[in-house]
């Protein structure tokens, strides 16, 4: 079975600060890791994926298979990044269904 | 980029009558659908998977009687609510997959949901 843990419901910090939201993840074969934003009032949109390596908005999330763990980094947070995070798992093969973290509100105070 | 529609955004109904949501791909073929409940301050909990074509996977503890999924085309797939009661109150998100490199490269596309509320 597959499963992605959130470990932080709500993650408060000021501007400018650095911000680390927790993504574990189990899962027995090769999994595919993504980062979706939900912005207040809008649709759940892709952040990042783990194959591409790419930064989006200064985030980057790196993927580490011995620890099983996906977290999404960013150096200096800023208002704009307040929203809803949710860490996803896609099974390699067959259906490819995805699972969602609980998720994690990111705040960022000015 | 992919886009998913769907509607209605929000709608109000009163306990007993049923209601369907809509799930249109504007710009690739949606070869999967997953459909989500969405708790407050709650992550998206899967209901159903549908192919085009086939039957709709239902997740154990979901009513597949009362959570009707249609998936008869490419670009459309719709949710109906059936015999809605006040506890089926939500919000219904769907997500599209369209081939396995669109997934591969752009992940999984959201609706913008749909608040029900039962009266």
């Amino acid at each position: 079975a597959q499963r992605v843990t959130q470990p932080e419901k709500l993650l408060s910090v000021f501007k400018g600060a650095p911000v680390e939201l927790k993504c574990n993840y189990s899962y027995s074969g090769s999994p595919e890791l993504f980062w979706y934003v939900q912005y207040s009032r809008q649709r759940l949109q892709l952040l990042l994926r783990h194959i591409s390596r790419e930064s989006i908005k200064g985030f980057t999330a790196d993927l580490n298979k011995g620890e099983t763990s996906f977290h999404l980094k960013k150096p200096f947070a800023q208002e704009e990044d307040s929203a809803m995070y949710y860490c996803a798992l896609s099974s390699s093969g067959g259906s490819y269904i995805p699972t969602f973290g609980r998720g994690t509100s990111l705040i960022v105070h000015p | 980029g992919a886009v998913v529609s769907q509607h209605p955004s929000w709608v109000i109904c009163k306990s007993g009558t049923s209601v369907k949501i809509e799930c249109r791909s504007l710009d690739f073929q949606a070869t999967t659908m997953f459909w989500y409940r969405q708790f407050p301050k709650q992550s998206l909990m899967l209901m159903a998977t549908s192919n085009e074509g086939s039957k709709a996977t239902y997740e154990q503890g979901v009513e597949k009687d009362k959570f009707l999924i249609n998936h008869a085309s490419l670009t459309l797939s719709t949710l109906t609510v059936t015999s809605a009661h006040p506890e089926d109150s939500s919000f219904y998100i769907c997500s599209a997959r369209g081939t396995e490199w669109e997934r591969a490269n752009y992940g999984y596309t959201f609706g913008s949901g749909t608040r029900l509320t039962v009266v």
